[in-house]
């Protein structure tokens, strides 16, 4: 079974561009969540999407966004790229049925803006 | 809300003895738990969760954890680590009903030959 692809593994960006990455669930794995990774603040929780609705928000300015489609992919956009957006974005799938599971973890993309 | 304390930001064990790495979360809805492990540009490996049941559950690659429900910790233990368990250690809770990890700081393990 194929775990979570993201693509691309790394970006470069200049400062006021916007990026979009993709996330690919495990199949059948409906509930996909965003994360980013810092040295500074950590893991950080941006956005939950469940059959193509977004289900949870975390503390992130509104540059930050995503969407999910039918299929369950799901993609993050961030907008006028600033410095402090350079991070590993990871994105997570889960069954999210009604028994309580885990959620695995892609690899990554690693994001540098300049 | 739910947070998530690691009390350790670095470890270093000799190869061959063994760890507690320690976690400890406040919150004031029940949650799950879970300790996952990175490698150097990796994404999360799952190392081993309690959803529920035995409060002592085993993961991969030897590693064991006890939840502790009056005390609020979830410790992660290995009796006899290997150099290859040189990683950085997070734990993770999340509420019921709710697919939001919070995370710790983690823990980075380093093992000494």
């Amino acid at each position: 079974k194929a775990g979570v692809t993201q693509t691309p593994r790394y970006l470069i960006k200049t400062r006021g561009q916007q990026v979009t990455l993709s996330c690919s669930p495990i199949s059948g794995h409906r509930s996909v969540s965003w994360y980013q990774q810092t040295p500074g603040q950590g893991l950080q929780f941006l956005f939950e999407y469940f059959s193509e609705t977004q289900r949870n928000k975390g503390n992130f300015p509104g540059r930050f966004s995503g969407r999910q489609f039918s299929n369950s992919r799901s993609e993050m956009n961030v907008s006028t790229l600033e410095l402090g957006d350079s991070a590993l974005y990871l994105c997570a799938s889960s069954i999210s049925g009604t028994a309580p599971t885990e959620a695995f973890f892609g690899q990554g993309t690693r994001l540098t803006v300049v | 809300a739910q947070s998530v304390t690691q009390l350790d930001s670095q470890v270093p064990v000799f190869e061959e003895a063994p760890v507690e790495l320690r976690c400890n979360y406040s919150s004031s809805v029940s949650v799950y738990l879970f300790w996952y492990v990175q490698y150097p540009n990796q994404g999360l490996q799952l190392l081993l969760k309690y959803l529920s049941g035995s409060t002592l559950v085993k993961g991969i690659n030897g590693f064991e954890a006890e939840f502790n429900k009056s005390q609020t910790s979830f410790h992660l233990r290995k009796p006899s680590v290997h150099i290859s368990d040189t990683a950085e250690y997070f734990c993770a809770v999340r509420a019921f009903g709710n697919e939001k990890l919070t995370f710790g700081t983690g823990t980075r393990l380093t093992i000494i030959p």
